[in-house]
């Protein structure tokens, strides 16, 4: 059974402080690693498809770094803002269908 | 170009009735996928449709639950004889392509079964 943890569950940081999460993945039949952010009543929205090992993207104050070999992924926000507040979710496509094994996610409160 | 369209947004269902859930993929999109969230847990897949075809419906119980994506109108997700357990956020996405690239997510239709 293919299993995605996040870790923490959840966060609370003050406004300017940077914060990181984890996504731990299956590191054998690897095609991509997802992010995605999920604010309350609204739909979850991609950040990142990370697909390369070593691959580090970046999205303003939000960067996404992948390690296929040991099955890691790390979310970074740097100097956070109330509007960051969400449920960050990581997800990680299951054979060849396209489907999604999302883990719990990270639900990060910044507080002004 | 309208993102991913779910319909109703808000459901309420007694036992035994049965429940549509509809949504209509971004345009162009040909894959998609349906995903539950049960109260207090994650967002787990049901099943992926590729237009008039059922191609994955592993995470879909067997009984009570279908799927189609007709080549004209909207996916639909239907639930026969609802019970309480099925209350939940039903989530649609859809995508241009199976691998490689982001799912764009619906806003969900709510579930409660009463």
């Amino acid at each position: 059974i293919l299993n995605v943890e996040q870790s923490p569950q959840s966060l609370h940081v003050q406004e300017g402080d940077s914060t990181n999460f984890t996504c731990s993945f299956p590191s054998s039949n690897f095609y991509a690693l997802h992010w995605y952010r999920w604010e309350t009543a609204k739909s979850p929205e991609a950040l990142f498809v990370m697909t390369l090992n070593g691959d580090e993207k970046k999205k303003g104050r939000i960067s996404a770094t992948l390690n296929t070999k040991e099955g890691y992924s790390y979310l970074y926000i740097k100097g956070s803002q109330p509007e960051d507040s969400a449920t960050y979710l990581c997800a990680f496509p299951a054979g060849n269908t396209g489907k999604l094994i999302f883990g719990q996610g990270t639900t990060l409160q910044v507080k002004p | 170009n309208a993102g991913v369209m779910q319909n109703p947004r808000h459901l309420v269902r007694r036992r035994g009735q049965e429940a549509r859930l509809r949504c209509s993929p971004m345009k162009g999109h040909s894959h998609v996928y349906w995903y539950r969230q049960l109260p207090e847990e994650g967002l787990k897949f049901m099943v992926y449709l590729q237009k008039e075809n059922i191609i994955d419906e592993s995470g879909m119980p067997k009984e009570r639950f279908s799927a189609e994506f007709p080549k004209e109108g909207p996916s639909i997700l239907r639930i026969q004889q609802v019970v309480r357990g099925d209350s939940a956020a039903y989530f649609c996405a859809s995508s241009p392509q199976v691998l490689g690239t982001e799912a764009f997510f619906g806003q969900g239709t709510r579930l409660t079964v009463v």
